[in-house]
């Protein structure tokens, strides 16, 4: 199956700092989505990009298909920022079947 | 604002008894999924189901059945609970079908944590 890989594992940010979280994905999709879990375990959706750039806020994501990875990025970070970020991905012809990758976990201290 | 309901926040349960993990979303939605959840592991999707009393494996499903006799309700049963099966059980659901112009976007409930002793 599709091998979904995140990186780095772990992050510890100062508040006001700027990160990059990256995807890498082992085949071709259709469907490529950024969550956020929280410290109380809700994941909400931030980002569908199965390709191109989008911003939200502090928030940004871009993905290169071609290539195969997907980053995150996340600029002046603050506390409410800390969690769980994970990219989960959709296979061309598996339909609605999406695969997460482990997961970053970040922590942004005061 | 899509709403995905797990019954419980919280079970404890003995080996060997019957679990039942229900999870109700009122948008709606064609796809229903239960992934768990395990530190350093990620999420792994046990079941999901794309229509009423359809199902389809996922990557786990091995210990685990599904229902779906109402396109709103999905629920997970463990047969016969293990300690292995201690985890976060998440629910999620999607509008997207085959064939529509959107995407499959998830949207998950706040989970459940199981505890089997």
């Amino acid at each position: 199956g599709i091998q979904v890989e995140q990186s780095p594992p772990d992050l510890i940010l100062q508040e006001g700092a700027n990160s990059t979280l990256r995807c890498n994905f082992s085949d071709s999709v259709n469907n490529l989505q950024w969550f956020h879990q929280n410290p109380w375990g809700q994941l909400i959706n931030l980002f569908y990009i199965p390709s191109g750039t989008k911003q939200n806020g502090r928030l940004s994501a871009t993905t290169v298909a071609t290539e195969r990875y997907s980053l995150l990025y996340i600029s002046s970070s603050q506390t409410t920022d800390s969690g769980v970020y994970f990219c989960a991905v959709e296979r061309r012809n598996q339909g609605g079947k999406l695969i997460f990758g482990q997961g970053t976990e970040l922590s942004v201290k005061p | 604002d899509v709403k995905v309901t797990q019954s419980s926040r919280y079970l404890v349960k003995r080996t060997g008894e019957k679990v039942f993990l229900e999870c109700v979303q009122d948008m709606d939605h064609e796809n229903m999924f239960w992934y768990r959840q395990d530190p350093g592991l990620g999420l792994r999707l046990i079941y999901f189901s794309y229509d009423v009393k359809m199902k389809e494996k996922g990557d786990i499903p091995e210990g685990y059945s599904v229902s779906r006799e109402k396109k709103e309700r999905f629920s997970l049963i463990l047969e016969s609970a293990s300690t292995n099966q201690t985890s976060m059980y998440l629910c999620a659901s999607s509008l997207w079908f085959q064939g529509s112009s959107g995407a499959n976007v998830l949207t998950f409930g706040a989970g459940s944590r199981l505890t089997v002793l």
